[in-house]
């Protein structure tokens, strides 16, 4: 079968950096997206990786291991707007979609 | 602009009702899906159509079914036989479609369905 993990909730305050993780198992791998939610609303594109390492745009990276079925999205500077669900999605034997970690940004 | 509009925003269905949720895309995505949402959770899909006039099961397509008649339109069925079928509803589209895609998703704003 197929599995996504992700922390639940997370809390980190305006101007700092967070790391949001995600780890999955698939027998069949073609790549990782991540997605913003706000509450309410629909899921915006963030980040997609297919080979290993880091990809950089602007104030969000995004990492992937295929080795470690690892992926991490890394939020710099942070702002109040970021306050969000963020959800990563595994294209593999099916597409799936983590939980979701919900990320507080306090002042 | 181009997007995808759903509609209605909210939905209210009565015990053995079906109803449908309509999905229309003006992107020229060839692939569109439908996600099921529950509170404090991630996406499950439910459907999903490469092509028109050809569609796929997802995770959990029991009481839903689907139709693609024009590229542009995928409406999803939620019949009675989902016995809870409360919940957020999202479709989304794509370029190309599953599995070797790596085009993102694009979504509609959700429709919200719950039971009266």
């Amino acid at each position: 079968g197929q599995n996504i993990d992700q922390p639940t909730e997370m809390t980190a305050t305006e101007g700092a950096i967070v790391q949001i993780n995600c780890t999955y198992q698939t027998s069949g791998f073609n790549g990782l997206f991540w997605y913003q939610q706000h509450a309410g609303e629909a899921p915006t594109f963030l980040s997609y990786n297919v080979l290993d390492g880091l990809e950089e745009k602007g104030r969000f990276s995004s990492f992937l291991s295929r080795s470690k079925g690892y992926s991490y999205l890394l939020l710099k500077e942070l702002q109040m707007k970021d306050s969000a669900s963020y959800l990563c999605a595994v294209n593999g034997q099916n597409f799936v979609f983590g939980p979701g970690t919900r990320l507080s940004v306090l002042p | 602009d181009g997007g995808i509009t759903q509609s209605p925003k909210y939905l209210f269905r009565k015990e053995g009702q079906n109803v449908t949720l309509s999905c229309e895309q003006n992107l020229n995505h060839d692939a569109m899906y439908w996600y099921r949402q529950d509170p404090g959770q991630g996406l499950r899909l439910i459907y999903y159509s490469q092509i028109v006039n050809d569609f796929q099961k997802g995770d959990i397509a029991e009481g839903y079914s689907v139709s693609r008649e024009k590229k542009e339109s995928f409406p999803l069925t939620v019949t009675s036989a989902q016995k809870n079928p409360t919940a957020f509803y999202l479709c989304a589209s794509s370029i190309q479609g599953l599995p070797y895609s790596n085009q993102p998703q694009h979504f509609g704003d959700g429709t919200r369905l719950s039971i009266l």
